[in-house]
């Protein structure tokens, strides 16, 4: 299947500074990536969609200049926290359509900010 | 996309059958039901998806009545590290919308020894 591998898995940072996330497709050239953010014993929240070399889409109430989203190339998106606070924290994970049938998941990153 | 209802929770015992029924009564023609499990701190995987009647695969079973208007997620002789979420998608071949996915609550199967 399509692999999606997202680095980092976790992360702490200070309140105020940037984080970047990425999320890389291993086997499968996705034009389209999605970022979901996941709070404790909530299910997953779509953020945006993360469009290969075009701006990205976010979904209602989702800062786009808080989370800058780049999708420079048909395996690589990245999503940066910009100045972080501890409302921030949470689990963000980015997906693609791998095929015809199912999305493909990354590990999922764990922000936390202090 | 079709909303869905599950069950919040479920408890179960190791060896047992575990059926996860979800409703979706605005389903489309055009719709698939997919199911993917998320275990904590971790991405969700997909499990099984199918349109109609009954699919199965190495993991579970999907019943699907005539009318579509619900599902059951049937998972045979649950172990312990069945323990996790498990979501039912109403949408198109990747269980939402042009692949961006709307996830209900879910259901946590709590499987015991």
């Amino acid at each position: 299947g399509a692999v999606v591998s997202q680095h980092p898995s976790r992360v702490i940072c200070k309140s105020g500074t940037s984080v970047k996330i990425e999320c890389r497709s291993l086997d499968f050239q996705a034009t389209t990536m999605f970022w979901y953010r996941q709070f404790p014993k909530q299910s997953l929240m779509l953020m945006a969609t993360s469009n290969e070399g075009s701006k990205a889409t976010y979904e209602q109430g989702v800062e786009k200049d808080k989370f800058l989203i780049n999708h420079a190339s048909l395996t690589l998106s990245t999503l940066t926290v910009t100045s972080a606070h501890p409302e921030d924290s949470s689990f963000y994970i980015c997906s693609n359509t791998g095929g015809n049938t199912e999305a493909f998941f990354g590990q999922g990153t764990r922000l936390t900010v202090v | 996309l079709a909303k869905t209802t599950q069950p919040i929770s479920m408890d179960s015992y190791e060896g047992q059958e575990v059926n996860i029924t979800c409703s979706h009564n605005n389903i489309a023609t055009n719709d698939y039901i997919t199911w993917y499990q998320q275990f904590p701190s971790q991405g969700p995987r997909f499990i099984i998806q199918g349109y109609k009647t009954k699919v199965t695969n190495e993991v579970a079973s999907l019943f699907i009545p005539a009318d579509r208007k619900s599902s059951t997620l049937s998972l045979p002789r649950v172990s312990l590290s069945d323990t996790a979420v498990y979501y039912c998608l109403v949408g198109d071949n990747y269980g939402g919308s042009q692949g961006n996915l709307i996830f209900g609550k879910g259901t946590k199967l709590s499987v015991k020894p």
